[in-house]
């Protein structure tokens, strides 16, 4: 267990307000990424990060940003929340490589934009 | 075209069978990972696979590297396997995702 928290696990909001969630881990560890889960997609990259300050764009980045100022948080912020971006979020982390990496996913959180 | 591709994606099975999904894939990968996702619940690590089988109580993966392919098997089934399967591709710190299994065990 990577000792992955999300915050917050549900989250409604309005069209066009911030919205910020929360990925918190205790092992720390190097990449963290955030994930959307759609129905009929796959998990779906939004931004990962590969150390303090050290991030990068997924494959749906449009409409998020990160920031990661310590190696333990790692925030994803709507700026302009939209409908589009109702989804279940999810934080991961990876650790090790090849014949010993490991995977380790947040509990999720359910946005809806209203 | 997708680089993975998950079958069946959806699979309803009695208690107690045999239970096969496959996973195929197109691209190079280091490694590829078998991930559980129950009813409005979490992800789980199930498997790592980069060479060969493993085995972790009655569910065994296998994976072939030469032809792209990997199956997530379940012996005796039991409603509590209900649940979506996620085979995960591997490079250099990326991961691609298929779409999923929906699997479902009836008592």
């Amino acid at each position: 267990d990577a000792g992955i928290t999300q915050s917050p696990r549900h989250k409604v909001t309005e069209t066009g307000t911030p919205v910020t969630l929360r990925c918190h881990q205790t092992e720390n560890h190097r990449y963290m990424y955030w994930y959307r889960q759609d129905p009929g997609h796959g998990l779906r990259l939004i931004h990962y990060s590969y150390g303090v300050k050290d991030t990068d764009k997924g494959e749906v980045s449009d409409g998020y940003s990160v920031s990661r100022s310590k190696t333990e948080d790692f925030l994803l912020t709507l700026e302009s929340a939209t409908s589009s971006q109702t989804s279940v979020y999810f934080c991961a982390i990876s650790e090790g490589q090849g014949f010993n990496e490991k995977l380790f996913f947040g509990s999720g959180t359910q946005l809806s934009v209203l | 075209k997708n680089e993975v591709e998950q079958s069946p994606q959806n699979l309803t099975a009695q208690e107690g069978e045999f239970i096969t999904i496959n996973c195929s894939y197109s691209v190079g990968i280091s490694a590829l990972h078998w991930l559980q996702q129950h009813p409005g619940g979490g992800i789980v690590s199930l498997f790592m696979l980069s060479s060969g089988k493993k085995k972790h109580g009655r569910l065994i993966a296998t994976i072939n590297i030469q032809e792209k392919h990997s199956s997530l098997h379940i012996t005796a089934s039991h409603p509590r396997d209900s649940a979506v399967y996620i085979c995960v591709l591997s490079g250099t710190y990326k991961y691609i995702f298929g779409t999923g299994t929906r699997l479902k065990v009836l008592a």
